[in-house]
């Protein structure tokens, strides 16, 4: 079946623009996760969506990030005011369900943004 | 704080040699324990997971780490590398129950020399 997809792959923008990073989850799958990966570090945990239960936003790094979920469907990603140091490849991942730390994340291919 | 640390940043074997990736947790609670592999231009894959059952735990590919709390580490290790084995590697931790953040250590980008 079809895995967890994002788009676009990769994103060149000016500093200052606004750009949306968009999600597509696997069929059904109730949890939603958002990391970050900059250049040699690994994995930065930014928000998780579980159902239409609140999301948990304690990993964005200012209220220029933000995202959205519609029910069990698409996120999109959304940085305003883009800044260099925004630059870094976005991951979305999914899992059936988020119970105790064991459930399996998928992740998707990672949008490769580039703030010049 | 739970961490991760992920010895080597690149690793290189030659094929057909035993591949080791390194991996130390910090966790005041037994942790559950997961390696994911990201071959190039994909998203990441599991490996493996450990969730307090059986300590040695074989993954897909012909894997396995295992779990040693005595000294935190949960090695991941493969008899024998294939040119295909070459990817990064991230080891992560999840240490509280119900939680569904991970913490990913920095990777180990694995090189496999013909």
């Amino acid at each position: 079946g079809a895995g967890v997809s994002q788009s676009p792959s990769n994103k060149v923008t000016e500093k200052g623009k606004d750009v949306e990073l968009r999600c597509d989850p696997i069929s059904g799958h109730t949890a939603l996760y958002w990391y970050r990966q900059r250049l040699g570090q690994g994995l930065e945990f930014l928000i998780y969506f579980q159902g239409n239960s609140a999301p948990d936003k304690s990993g964005l790094p200012s209220d220029r990030f933000s995202a959205e979920r519609t029910g069990e469907s698409v996120s999109t990603l959304t940085i305003q005011r883009t800044q260099q140091e925004d630059s870094a490849v976005y991951l979305c991942a999914s899992s059936l369900i988020a119970s105790g730390g064991t459930d399996t994340q998928y992740f998707g291919p990672g949008t490769r943004l580039t703030v010049l | 704080a739970q961490s991760v640390t992920q010895l080597g940043s690149h690793v290189s074997v030659s094929e057909g040699a035993l591949v080791l990736l390194r991996c130390n947790y910090s966790s005041s609670v037994p942790p559950y324990l997961f390696w994911y592999v990201q071959y190039p231009n994909q998203g990441l894959q599991l490996l493996l997971k450990y969730t307090s059952a059986a300590t040695l735990v074989k993954g897909i590919n012909g894997f396995e780490a295992e779990f040693k709390k005595s000294e935190t580490s949960f090695h991941l290790t493969k008899p024998s590398a294939h040119m295909s084995d070459a990817a990064e590697y991230f080891c992560a931790v999840s240490d509280q129950p119900g939680t569904y953040k991970y913490i990913f250590g920095t990777g180990t980008r694995l090189k496999v020399l013909a």
